[in-house]
């Protein structure tokens, strides 16, 4: 069961434009909303994250925007570049009740960002 | 610190052989992931350490996986014996701090491993 639904899988987008990516999930306990960021060959990198109490966060080019009513999030990568190109992962993030308080992370599937000149 | 160095980066094995897989955390770190990443489920938890004791091995696929942790800066992960279903890039993460849904996991380079 995807407990994070993210789309789209893969995504094409032309320097200078939006990049949008979309996940959705079902479990309210989920409190922590990262975004990685994954080159190939490499492991995913934290690129920004939300907290459920807040609606939009924005660093640089990045943006989160969260709808906590609809149990939805996505990432904006305004004006993509093709150093962007690579894969993202949303995450959701909890502790789980009589876990011994450590954190579980549940990823999307990814999207694969291709950015072209 | 080199981040998280995991060893080996690739690997390939026939059906049937051990592997194991290694990873360093970063130095300070008190808890370690592994996860297990294909295209078909993404990135999957197997397995978490939390001062080198197993907390939840719930995601770890069958008994033919094992991890261990004998001290702060050392685990492996073990599949005996191996078989093509297993192929998959494997990552090990560490973070600090146990208790905060917010802390970051740093993700080591990955193994891929190919079972043939």
């Amino acid at each position: 069961q995807q407990q994070v639904k993210q789309s789209p899988q893969s995504l094409i987008v032309q320097k200078g434009g939006i990049s949008i990516i979309n996940c959705a999930y079902e479990n309210t306990a989920f409190d922590y909303f990262p975004w990685y960021q994954q080159f190939p060959g490499k492991g995913p990198a934290l690129l920004i994250a939300i907290r459920p109490d807040v609606s939009e966060k924005k660093e640089g080019r990045f943006t989160i925007s969260f709808n906590k009513s609809a149990k939805q999030f996505s990432l904006h990568i305004m004006d993509s570049q093709p150093g962007d190109s690579a894969t993202y992962f949303c995450a959701a993030s909890q502790i789980p009740l009589n876990s011994g308080g450590y954190q579980k992370v549940t990823f999307g599937i990814g999207t694969k960002l291709q950015v072209i000149p | 610190d080199a981040g998280v160095i995991q060893s080996p980066r690739h690997e390939v094995t026939e059906m049937g052989q051990e592997v194991t897989l290694r990873c360093k955390p970063i130095s300070g770190h008190n808890s370690l992931f592994w996860y297990r990443q294909t295209m078909m489920r993404g990135l999957e938890l197997l397995i978490y350490f939390n001062n080198n004791v197993p907390i939840d091995d719930s995601g770890m696929p069958e008994d033919r996986f094992s991890a261990k942790m004998p001290n702060a800066s050392f685990s492996t992960l073990k599949i005996q014996p191996s078989e093509p279903r297993d192929s998959a890039v494997y990552f090990c993460a560490s973070s600090f701090e146990l208790a905060l849904s917010t802390d970051t996991q740093y993700f080591g380079p990955g193994t891929r491993l190919t079972v043939l």
